[in-house]
C-alpha cells in the first residue's frame, strides 16, 4: 500500500506571494492532518479534516487554510507568505478522526525569501 | 497547556550500545503517546503507539514504555546500529483545543558511531 505523498516536495516563493501544498493520505485513511515543523518552534499542529470538513484548527494566523475533497486528498494554503512561514510542511493521514496512529509524508520544504 | 521535553537533545554513542530516550509530559490525562523516527529533511516514520492503558510496546530492537502517572515514557534501543542514527520524537495526544492533534517534543538527535 503507497504511503501519504506530498507535492511538491520543494518550493521557493517570495514574500507576500501565496502558495498551495498538496496530500494523499492512504488509501482508505479519511482523516488528513497538516504540521508546520521549524529549527525553533519544532512541529505545530496547523488543522485537521475529516469528511471534507476542518474539525481542528491549531494557533495560526488565518493566512492558512486548508480543504479537503472526497477522495479524502487534502490542499493547503498560505496566503501573503511571509519569512518566517518558510518550514517543512507535513501532513499525516489515519484511517478515522481521533485516537488513530498517524502516517506522516515526506513533507514539502518551502522556502520564503 | 501540555508541553512535551525530550532529554537529552543530543546524544552520541558507539555501535552495539543500548540506550535509553526520555520523554516528559505536563498533564497525564492522555489518549496515546507515539513515537517517530525522523531522518534529516525527510517525514516522519512510525516506530510505536502505546494507548494510555498500556505500559510497553516492542517492535524488534524497540521497547517503549509508558508511565501516565509520572508523565513519563522511555525509548529502549537495543544494540544501536549506524543505521539507528536520526532524530527521535515523542508526542502525546489529548484532548486539547485542538481536538486530538499530536503534541510534540523537540527531539532528541541520535548519533551512532562505527
Amino acid at each position: 500500500k503507497a504511503g501519504v505523498t506530498q507535492t511538491p516536495r520543494y518550493l521557493i516563493k517570495t514574500r507576500g506571494q501565496q502558495v498551495t501544498l498538496s496530500c494523499s493520505p492512504i488509501s482508505g485513511h479519511r482523516s488528513v492532518s497538516w504540521y508546520q515543523q521549524t529549527p525553533g518552534q519544532g512541529l505545530q499542529f496547523l488543522f485537521e479534516y475529516f469528511s471534507e470538513t476542518q474539525r481542528n484548527k491549531g494557533n495560526f494566523p488565518g493566512r492558512f487554510s486548508g480543504r479537503q475533497f472526497s477522495n479524502s486528498r487534502s490542499e493547503m494554503n498560505v496566503s501573503t507568505l511571509e519569512l518566517g512561514d518558510s518550514a517543512l510542511y507535513l501532513c499525516a493521514s489515519s484511517l478515522e478522526q481521533g485516537l488513530y496512529e498517524q502516517y506522516f509524508g515526506p513533507g514539502t520544504r518551502l522556502t520564503v525569501t | 497547556k501540555q508541553e512535551v521535553t525530550q532529554i537529552p537533545a543530543a546524544l552520541s554513542v558507539p555501535e552495539g550500545e543500548n540506550l535509553v530516550l526520555n520523554c516528559s509530559f505536563t498533564d497525564s490525562a492522555i489518549y496515546n503517546l507515539q513515537w517517530f523516527r525522523q531522518d534529516p529533511g525527510k517525514g516522519l516514520t512510525s516506530l510505536l503507539l502505546i494507548q494510555s492503558s498500556q505500559r510497553e510496546q516492542t517492535s524488534g530492537r524497540l521497547n517503549a514504555s509508558l508511565d501516565k502517572s509520572s508523565g513519563r515514557s522511555t525509548l529502549y534501543i537495543a544494540a544501536s546500529q549506524p543505521g539507528d542514527s536520526a532524530t527521535y520524537l515523542c508526542a502525546v495526544r489529548d484532548v486539547s483545543n485542538s481536538g486530538y492533534a499530536l503534541n510534540f517534543g523537540k527531539g532528541t538527535s541520535l548519533l551512532v558511531t562505527p
